[in-house]
């Protein structure tokens, strides 16, 4: 099975820094990744698909870059409103495994 | 507008059975494969398993393989998780959710609020 890590597992930063999350996968899994955003008590929603696609409706400051077993999620100008738990989640096989999430939080 | 809907959740004794329903609308249900996902109190999500369009095809994490099974009906555009055995540890808030298999994006782009399911004597 693929295994998903992600790193930090938390962060603190202020509004309008950059931030970047990185995932990383156990073996080979072309573009076949996406990411999401939970917040306390709801589902979490779509972010990046496709490992560098934007979601209809999400903001352009989120990005996704990486190919392969290594990427990244960045969120460019930091709102308050991201502060959350972020995801990232592989399609490659047909067992979609998540990583263990990364918390952000503001300063 | 699409939505999906859960419900069957609650509490269960150890070792006992409980079945889930996710009702779909705004959408062609039987064009899509669906997931299944839980999260545990405070932890991360947990992917549990997916059906394909015409539930032919069906894929399992290896902690719930033989005890649960998922399975839907088009006609009721309907997404079911039947659980037995249910353990302590199968204990979250479970979510049905969309995958993006129609445009071939893949990613879960519409989701359920969740149903809690509880597992203790």
């Amino acid at each position: 099975d693929i295994q998903m890590t992600q790193s930090p597992s938390s962060l603190s930063a202020s509004v309008g820094d950059r931030v970047t999350i990185t995932c990383r996968a156990s073996q080979n899994i072309n573009n076949w990744l996406a990411w999401y955003q939970q917040k306390p008590g709801k589902a979490p929603k779509l972010l990046i698909y496709k490992a560098s696609s934007l979601q209809s409706g999400v903001q352009s400051r989120f990005s996704g870059s990486g190919s392969g077993t290594d990427f990244t999620l960045t969120i460019s100008y930091l709102q308050p409103d991201d502060a959350a738990t972020y995801y990232c989640q592989q399609y490659n096989s047909w067992f979609f495994t998540f990583g263990p999430g990364t918390k952000v939080d503001i300063k | 507008e699409v939505q999906l809907v859960e419900s069957g959740g609650g509490l269960v004794q150890p070792g006992g059975s409980l079945s889930l329903s996710c009702v779909g609308s705004g959408f062609t249900f039987s064009r899509y494969w669906m997931s299944w996902v839980r999260q545990a109190p405070g932890k991360g999500l947990e992917w549990v398993g997916n059906i394909k369009e015409d539930g032919s095809s069906k894929n399992y994490v290896d902690s719930v393989k033989g005890r649960f099974a998922i399975s839907r009906d088009n006609a009721e555009n309907t997404l079911y998780l039947e659980m037995n055995s249910l353990r302590a540890d199968d204990t979250a808030v479970y979510y049905c959710a969309r995958e993006d298999s129609e445009s071939g994006n893949w990613g879960a782009d519409h989701w359920g609020p969740g149903t809690q399911v509880a597992v203790s004597s």
